[in-house]
Order: structure tokens, then sequence, then C-alpha cells
């Protein structure tokens, strides 16, 4: 199985910062990475797929980046409701695989 | 608008069998697979299986390999997934989402205890 090693588990920004979040694959995954973002009792929400490309009707401050192994995930300005639980995941084989989550909290 | 309703919350003791569904809508439901992904409480999200909805071969989690059975029947649109000899780990939030992982159910919570 691929593992997706995801940092950092927690985080805390002020409204307005630019947060970046890292995911790298125990191998290469052809870039078919996603980003999700989960709010708490809620369903995941696809954000990014194929590591750069924004979901239709995503706001384009969000942001991804990367290739081979190595991902990481940007908010290019923090807003109030994007405090939720970001996570990746390689859908490159099966099983799919996800990151460890990383849980975003505003300062 | 693609819809994946998933059946409601589940109370089950340690040994039991659950079954949930998982009904799609506003799509061709035999062109895409789908998925079965579980989160227990303050873990990360994990794949439990995968149906290929139009000619219904499936693929398990290792972990799950011998307890999960994922079918699907066509005429209703529905997925199904069966966890048996469920245990208190398996206590979790079952969610179904169609392949792209675009579209996720609402999520069905199984309780597991005594």
């Amino acid at each position: 199985d691929i593992q997706m090693t995801q940092s950092p588990s927690s985080l805390s920004a002020s409204v307005g910062d630019r947060v970046t979040i890292t995911c790298q694959a125990s191998r290469a995954i052809n870039n078919y990475l996603i980003w999700y973002q989960q709010k708490p009792g809620k369903a995941p929400k696809l954000l990014i797929y194929d590591a750069s490309n924004l979901e239709t009707g995503v706001p384009s401050r969000f942001s991804g980046s990367g290739s081979g192994t190595d991902f990481t995930f940007t908010i290019s300005s923090l807003q109030p409701e994007d405090i939720a639980t970001y996570y990746c995941q390689q859908y490159d084989t099966l099983p799919r695989t996800f990151g460890q989550g990383t849980k975003l909290e505003i300062k | 608008q693609v819809q994946l309703v998933q059946s409601g919350a589940e109370v089950k003791k340690p040994g039991a069998t659950v079954k949930i569904s998982c009904k799609a809508s506003g799509y061709i439901f035999t062109n895409y697979a789908i998925h079965w992904v579980r989160q227990a409480p303050g873990h990360r999200l994990e794949w439990v299986g995968w149906i290929n909805a139009g000619n219904g071969n499936t693929v398990y989690s290792q972990k799950f390999q011998g307890r999960v059975t994922i079918t699907r029947d066509t005429s209703a649109s529905t997925a199904y997934m069966e966890l048996s000899s469920l245990r208190s780990e398996d206590t979790a939030v079952y969610y179904c989402a169609r392949d792209s992982e675009a579209y996720w159910g609402q999520g069905t919570l199984v309780t597991v205890s005594s």
C-alpha cells in the first residue's frame, strides 16, 4: 500500500495568513492526488484533484502543487470559514490511502 | 445533480453484522465505481473497499478482507456494504463515494456496543 504522510497534524493561523500543508507519498503517484476539506459532522469535500486542479466552485485562494511524491496545499489568505480538517488522498492505485489530516484553527 | 443517499444510523452488538446502503441518482450508476470509506472518532479516513458498479467486481482493503462484502443492485442504483463480526473498533461513520471521489454520501454512523 502507498503510505501518505501529511504534516503538520495541526496548525493555528490568523485570518489573512498564508497556510501551507504538505503531503508525501511513499512512492510516485502520477499526480493522482486529491485534497479534501472536512468540517465536523460532514463528508469530505473535494477541493483539488490531479494535485493542482481546482474543483469547480472552489474559491481560488485554495491551490495545490507538487509532483512525484511531494505535494503542497496552500490557502493564500485564510478566511474564518476555512476552519476544518484537511486531508490528502492518493488515487493512483487501490487501496486508496489518506494522509492523517491537518486540523486548522484560527489564532 | 449527482446524489448519494445512505441509510440511517445503526447500533449493533459485538459479533453482529451491519449492512449499509448507498442510493445513487443523477448519473448512470453503472458508469462509475463506488468506494466505501470509514472514519472512526478522532481518526483519519480509511478506505474499506470498492465495487465496479458495471460488472460487480470488488476490491477490499486487506484489513477488512473476510469481513466485508460490497454488492450492488443496478436496477435500484444502489450499492451496499456489509461488515460482519463487528467489534467496538468498528464504531465509525461509514461513507460511500463515487469514483473520482467528488461525490460523497452523507455518512452512516455505526455504533458497536454491548
